[in-house]
């Protein structure tokens, strides 16, 4: 299977600390794209980094990528309630299909 | 305001039926993908369309069927040869490749479909 995985599986972190999340993947790729997904709804994309990037930014959010050991992290700083939810790396070559992961159950502790 | 409508939201299938779910976006995009998701497996492509007319078969097309009339829409047919069809349907669209393919996709509110 190229079906990426993420890790770790579940996280649990008090209201107010950064979470981290990790995506392994096994092709090569044009680029890895993170997404989220609150119970019982559709996902929702949060950020894209191509290939040749190594560091994004998007408000709270900053991704990495290293193409060499095929890994991502995404890093959700000052966490709150309303982060809590399913977070899922994706990635594609260069057609229009792209791969997900099995995703990262976040939860935001009061 | 733009975006993708799934319907119905809950979908209850009989042994032998076919059953029908409903996508339709008005986001003008080219590309569009159906997704199955059952717990802790993440998304698997079921179909995908990049173009009017003209659709692929995904990582587990077996057992269902789509069509692509339209640019609108893409509708995804759960045949009676699916034998565990319980699951949650993802529709997703993307503006299409091209120069740059990979764009980020965007998803409708999903049909959560059962077995009687």
């Amino acid at each position: 299977s190229q079906q990426g995985e993420e890790d770790p599986q579940a996280l649990s972190i008090q209201e107010g600390e950064n979470a981290t999340m990790n995506c392994s993947y096994k092709t090569s790729i044009n680029n890895l794209q993170w997404y989220r997904q609150n119970s019982g709804r559709g996902l929702v994309h949060l950020i894209l980094i191509r290939s040749n990037e190594r560091e994004k930014h998007s408000g709270r959010l900053r991704v990495t990528l290293d193409t060499s050991k095929k890994s991502s992290s995404l890093l959700i700083t000052a966490s709150r309630a309303a982060d809590t939810a399913s977070y899922f790396c994706a990635y594609g070559g260069w057609d229009d299909k792209i791969i997900f992961g099995k995703g990262t159950r976040l939860h935001i502790l009061p | 305001d733009g975006g993708i409508t799934q319907s119905p939201k809950y979908l209850f299938r009989k042994e032998g039926q076919n059953v029908t779910l409903s996508c339709e976006q008005n986001l003008n995009h080219d590309a569009m993908y159906w997704y199955r998701q059952d717990p802790g497996q993440g998304l698997r492509l079921i179909y995908y369309s990049q173009i009017v007319n003209d659709f692929q078969k995904g990582d587990i097309a077996e057992g269902y069927s789509v069509s692509r009339e339209k640019k609108e829409s893409f509708p995804l047919t759960v045949t009676s040869a699916q034998k565990n069809p319980t699951a949650f349907y993802l529709c997703a669209s993307s503006p299409g490749g091209g120069m740059f393919p990979n764009q980020p996709q965007h998803f409708g509110d999903g049909t959560r479909l059962s077995i009687l």
